[in-house]
């Protein structure tokens, strides 16, 4: 399938630490998404990287996209004890003309104060 | 701006009850709406999506349905339910755009925590 595998499953660091998480994926994509879910919530859209970019910033945030690795690496800087959640991958199918995201099982952040 | 309800916020229901989890959006028009199940520690697998009224397309077959009476009413069904139902349930829905248009961005319900005994 399609879906996104994060690596590793679960990170926890020191407040102030930065947190490296990777993305791997199988197919072509138009594009790939990070989100990122508090215990027992919802989840929220962090940032997007399109096929033909390489780099991406969002105040701490900043995306890497290798479409020849097919992996994204996120990167949250300087991180603080309310980063503390599970973070996405996201990514569609570029051979699909399906409005669809496939996921991947997160990796579980904990920064401690 | 746009907002997404999802009730209820926690369910527990017996093996063999039915279902029924309702979602609304405000503030747009015809969204591409999305029902997604997580699994304890899993990913989340997409169940349902819908680019329209009464166009529901599965993505895996199951114990459930859905249905959108309302252009921006999303509803998740069972008859009987089993234990294997149990899960986190997210809504969600991203710009309108039909079939033919790859998501950048979905907006996510609080989710919905059923546990079946």
């Amino acid at each position: 399938s399609q879906q996104g595998e994060e690596d590793p499953q679960a990170l926890s660091i020191q407040e102030g630490e930065n947190a490296t998480m990777n993305c791997s994926y199988k197919t072509s994509i138009n594009n790939l998404q990070w989100y990122r879910q508090n215990s027992g919530r919802g989840l929220v859209h962090l940032i997007l990287i399109r096929s033909n970019e390489r780099e991406k910033h969002s105040g701490r945030l900043r995306v890497t996209l290798d479409t020849s690795k097919k992996s994204s690496s996120l990167l949250i800087t300087a991180s603080r004890a309310a980063d503390t959640a599970s973070y996405f991958c996201a990514t569609d199918d570029r051979g699909s003309t399906l409005g669809r995201l496939y996921f991947g099982r997160g990796t579980q952040l904990t920064v401690w104060p | 701006s746009q907002t997404i309800h999802q009730w209820p916020a926690t369910l527990v229901q017996p093996v063999g009850s039915p279902l029924s989890l309702e979602c609304t959006v405000e503030g747009t028009s015809n969204p591409n709406l999305y029902w997604y199940r997580q699994a304890a520690g899993r990913g989340l697998q997409l169940l349902f999506y819908s680019v329209g009224i009464g166009q529901i397309s599965s993505e895996v077959p199951q114990n459930l349905s859905a249905s959108r009476p309302q252009d921006r009413q999303f509803i998740l069904s069972s008859k009987k339910l089993l234990l294997s139902d149990s899960g986190f349930y997210l809504c969600a829905w991203s710009p309108p755009g039909g079939s033919f248009v790859h998501v950048e961005k979905l907006f996510f319900g609080s989710g919905t925590q059923l546990s079946v005994l």
